[in-house]
């Protein structure tokens, strides 16, 4: 059974610090997806960021960046510059080995931006 | 605007009375799958729909109930809630079932007594 595994339930960070959110998973399928979800407040789930597992440059967008490391199957998220409005809970995803469209979610890293 | 809606947005009921929760996108996606969201166990799938009347269950699927008569439309019903149905529900949908960004209502907070 795949799996995705984030092992920090809570972090902080100061304003315009950086952070590392961290995300295991376990597949046996080699062409995959894999995305960071945020989810402030309002519930919303919004796409911060996806990698394509075949690429083996990470993902950049704006602050947000990712070290995927394929064979350690770990995908981090990197925020740079954090900024109050990144106050949310974090989810780290892969897609299904079928043709589902199913999403497996990790446990979720809620993250505190202290001004 | 591109979106995935769903009503209502929040819900508390009883044990035993039927509910539907309704979802509806306007991006012609033919996948569409309803999610739950428990602290400490992320979101996780209840059912997934392929296309109009094709549906099958996802990991979660016991007490639930979906149709998919139109493409647009993927409600959730469930025939009679129990205290553990108790979650924030989430409907999305995507263009292919596989290597493809999903797209998220705004969820629905389901409180059952």
């Amino acid at each position: 059974a795949q799996t995705v595994t984030q092992s920090q339930p809570e972090m902080s960070v100061q304003e315009a610090e950086t952070v590392t959110l961290s995300c295991t998973y376990d597949t046996s399928e080699n062409n995959y997806y894999l995305f960071w979800y945020k989810q402030p407040p309002s519930r919303q789930m919004i796409l911060v960021i996806r990698q394509e597992a075949y690429k083996q440059q990470n993902a950049t967008e704006n602050r947000f960046s990712v070290n995927f490391q394929k064979a350690a199957k770990s995908f981090s998220l990197k925020i740079s510059d954090s900024q109050l409005g990144d106050t949310a809970m974090y989810f780290c995803a892969t897609d299904g080995s079928s043709n589902t469209g199913k999403l497996i979610f990790g446990q979720g890293t809620t993250l505190q931006v202290k001004p | 605007e591109a979106q995935v809606t769903q009503n209502p947005r929040y819900l508390i009921t009883v044990t035993g009375k039927k509910l539907t929760v309704t979802c509806s996108q306007n991006m012609n996606h033919e996948y569409m799958s309803w999610y739950r969201q428990d602290p400490g166990l992320g979101l996780r799938q209840i059912y997934y729909s392929m296309n109009v009347e094709v549906t099958d269950k996802g990991d979660v699927p016991e007490g639930y109930k979906v149709s998919r008569k139109e493409k647009r439309n993927f409600p959730l019903i469930l025939e009679s809630p129990s205290p553990n149905q108790t979650s924030l529900y989430f409907c999305a949908s995507s263009f292919a079932g596989r290597n493809n960004e999903q797209f998220f209502g705004p969820g629905t907070r389901l409180t059952v007594l």
